[in-house]
């Protein structure tokens, strides 16, 4: 079973920068993922997909302050320049296996 | 540019049989699978499924086999998403979103669907 672990909550401050962490279960590292963002009573955005090398394609108008990268059986968003409303949830997501699986998702909060 | 524009909220009491749509703008519709995400209320994103529409292929997560039922239309860019038997814990805003070309990458503004007795 493809499962997807995510930390629930992670903070830092305005204008600062953070690595969130999606970890694919054992035996599934090298699978690419997306990340989506979910703004507070919003539906979801697609930010990125990301693939094993760390190459990521962003989706439309994501801002270049969001990237990502790879290692092992961890793939990560990185947010520089923390603005406001930068604070949302953000989930994970698989493609391809079945079923797709969506992480838990962590909730950001810029202090 | 790439829409997905969903039906609107709906009110049903249990038992009762409910269908919504996701209509679809700007890309070829037949061309990649578009499928739907449920999300609870205070709760986070589940994959229920996918549709191709150009075949009609559809992939059911094992927790929502037999629960509903994806369809998709076409002819007028539309998929739908269809309760028989509507339960209280069906209450959640449900979410359209296409596949173009790996996860999903254009989503709709979701429908909220309440159900009480």
């Amino acid at each position: 079973q493809f499962v997807l672990t995510q930390s629930p909550s992670a903070s830092a401050s305005l204008g600062a920068s953070v690595k969130l962490t999606c970890t694919l279960s054992s035996g599934h590292s090298f699978h690419p993922i997306a990340w989506h963002q979910q703004q507070p009573g919003k539906g979801p955005r697609f930010l990125m997909q990301i693939n094993t090398d760390g190459r990521h394609t962003k989706g439309d108008g994501i801002p270049d302050r969001f990237s990502g990268s790879s290692s092992g059986s961890e793939r990560f968003l990185i947010i520089s320049s923390l603005q406001s409303e930068d604070e949302a949830d953000y989930y994970c997501q698989t493609w391809g296996t079945d079923p797709w699986v969506f992480g838990g998702g962590t909730k950001l909060t810029v202090l | 540019e790439v829409q997905l524009v969903q039906s609107g909220a709906e009110v049903k009491k249990p038992g009762e049989s409910l269908k919504i749509s996701c209509k679809a703008s700007g890309y070829n519709f037949t061309n990649y699978w578009i499928g739907w995400v449920r999300q609870m209320p205070g709760k986070g994103l589940e994959w229920m499924g996918i549709i191709y529409p150009g075949d009609s292929d559809t992939r059911y997560s094992p927790s929502f086999q037999g629960q509903v039922t994806m369809s998709a239309g076409q002819s007028i860019s539309t998929a739908y998403l269809h309760w028989s038997n509507l339960r209280a814990s069906d209450t959640a805003i449900y979410y359209c979103a296409t596949a173009m070309g790996g996860p999903f990458n254009y989503w709709g503004q979701g429908t909220l669907v309440t159900v009480s007795s």
